[in-house]
């Protein structure tokens, strides 16, 4: 374990349902992330938390929505989503601004959409 | 524009072939740059930071190393349980924060 968990790892949905995703971290850090990894792509920012405030949202559709109830917990709700949004989610979390290890990431959760 | 580029993109070894993953990158601003290994179906897993041309870094068979334009990371005779995907990220500062930019990773395999 990294420090930083993230609840399901699997996650098979069809495209009318609703799913969250869960990511905690203990780690003291108040930076949280979410990012998309697709084969063979670099990692896409979707949002980032600081200080339980969203500070960025990368042009993400509205069928993804953030929520960071406190500095250790972050959520991503899920509604209607397509095909092509099948991907690895990733949560992140380090201090504002970085640190000498950048991010510690979770493990992730694997999305299939049918 | 802002990029990095990891090559190969794949890598097949045999064990104990020593060979090196290539992370070249156009980015300004450089504040760090960071290899992270990554094993399927989990996340990355913080290996190094360089910050400067000319720093090194070593973990058992791993040496990381870095100039203006790209970094290395060198393996030394490679074990099966090396074989993973290995990520290279460049934190650059953008007004008052940072911003990472990812490489798509070079997958290694190291075979017995």
């Amino acid at each position: 374990e990294t420090g930083v968990t993230q609840t399901p790892r699997h996650l098979v949905m069809g495209m009318t349902n609703k799913k969250s995703l869960k990511c905690e971290q203990h780690l003291g850090h108040n930076a949280m992330y979410w990012y998309k990894q697709s084969a063979k792509k670099p990692l896409e920012l979707m949002f980032v938390y600081s200080l339980e405030e969203r500070v960025e949202n990368n042009s993400v559709p509205s069928r993804f929505s953030p929520e960071c109830p406190n500095s250790s917990h972050l959520f991503l709700h899920l509604h209607t989503l397509q095909p092509e949004d099948s991907a690895l989610y990733l949560c992140a979390s380090s201090s504002p601004g970085g640190s000498n290890y950048g991010y510690t990431f979770g493990s992730g959760t694997r999305l299939t959409v049918v | 524009e802002d990029q990095v580029t990891q090559s190969p993109e794949a890598l097949r070894l045999q064990e104990g072939e020593s060979s090196s993953l290539n992370c070249s990158y156009t980015v300004s601003g450089l504040r760090g740059l960071f290899w992270y290994r990554q094993d399927p179906g989990k996340g990355p897993e913080f290996l190094f930071t360089l910050y400067s041309a000319g720093e090194e870094k070593e973990k058992e068979r791993l040496k990381a190393t870095l100039t203006k334009k790209e970094s290395f990371l060198h393996i030394t005779a490679p074990k099966p349980e090396d074989s993973a995907t290995y990520l290279c990220a460049v934190q650059a500062q953008r007004g008052t924060g940072n911003q990472f930019y990812f490489g798509t990773g070079t997958s290694l395999t190291v075979i017995p």
